[in-house]
């Protein structure tokens, strides 16, 4: 299948540091690309859902100010988790799909992410 | 979406057969049946989708019940490595809206015993 990539695999920060996490598609284009949380022990949680030149789209209650996605391109959209805070630690997972017959959608092997 | 049910966890043993179900009784005649898994500590893995044919890939087989209300994700001859958390999505086919988006629900814990 399609691959998904995420840098980095793993990052620790202070408080109050802003954090960047990248998410490529490596061998195809993607106009849509979308952003989970997932803490321990749970599911998959949707953030965000990001559209290239244009705005991200949140979910209900993820703070656009403090999730800042940007998809400048067809391969790589970011998340900037801005003032990180202890409890923004989790497991940061992207997602894109393809495009064209056969489409699907394909997951990043994820950033963990601990504030300390 | 049309909502599904799957067992919270389920046991299988080393070389059998992995047989896992999905209940999706309000599923729309163009919505597609979807599985993914995670395992431990990384991202989602595609594993196969189908409409309401049985479908068949190097992972897995996909058997849809021909009233399309239930299905079940066939992994052939389970090893170790399939231990993982299984999801069943039910959703429109992507082209249709692009605006649509995969939700998770809490999925099946296949453990696969030595």
């Amino acid at each position: 299948g399609a691959v998904v990539s995420q840098h980095p695999s793993r990052v620790i920060c202070k408080s109050g540091t802003s954090v960047k996490i990248e998410c490529r598609s490596l061998d195809f284009q993607a106009t849509t690309m979308f952003w989970y949380r997932q803490f321990p022990k749970q599911s998959l949680m949707l953030m965000a859902t990001s559209n290239e030149g244009s705005k991200a789209t949140y979910e209900q209650g993820v703070e656009k100010d403090k999730f800042l996605i940007n998809h400048a391109s067809l391969t790589l959209s970011t998340l900037t988790v801005t003032s990180a805070h202890p409890e923004d630690s989790s497991f940061y997972i992207c997602s894109a799909r393809t495009g064209g017959k056969g489409e699907t959608q394909y997951f990043g092997p994820g950033t963990r992410l601990l504030v300390l | 979406d049309a909502k599904t049910t799957q067992p919270t966890s389920m046991d299988c043993a080393e070389g059998r057969a992995a047989n896992l179900p999905c209940n999706h009784s309000t599923i729309s005649g163009n919505e597609y049946v979807y599985w993914y898994r995670q395992i431990h500590s990384q991202g989602p893995q595609y594993i196969i989708h189908g409409l309401k044919n049985n479908e068949t890939n190097e992972m897995a087989s996909l058997i849809i019940t021909e009233d399309r209300k239930s299905s079940t994700l066939i992994l052939p001859h389970a090893t170790l490595r399939d231990t993982a958390v299984y999801y069943c999505i039910v959703r429109p086919p992507l082209l249709m809206n692009r605006d649509d988006k995969i939700i998770f629900g809490k999925g099946t814990r296949l453990h696969i015993l030595p």
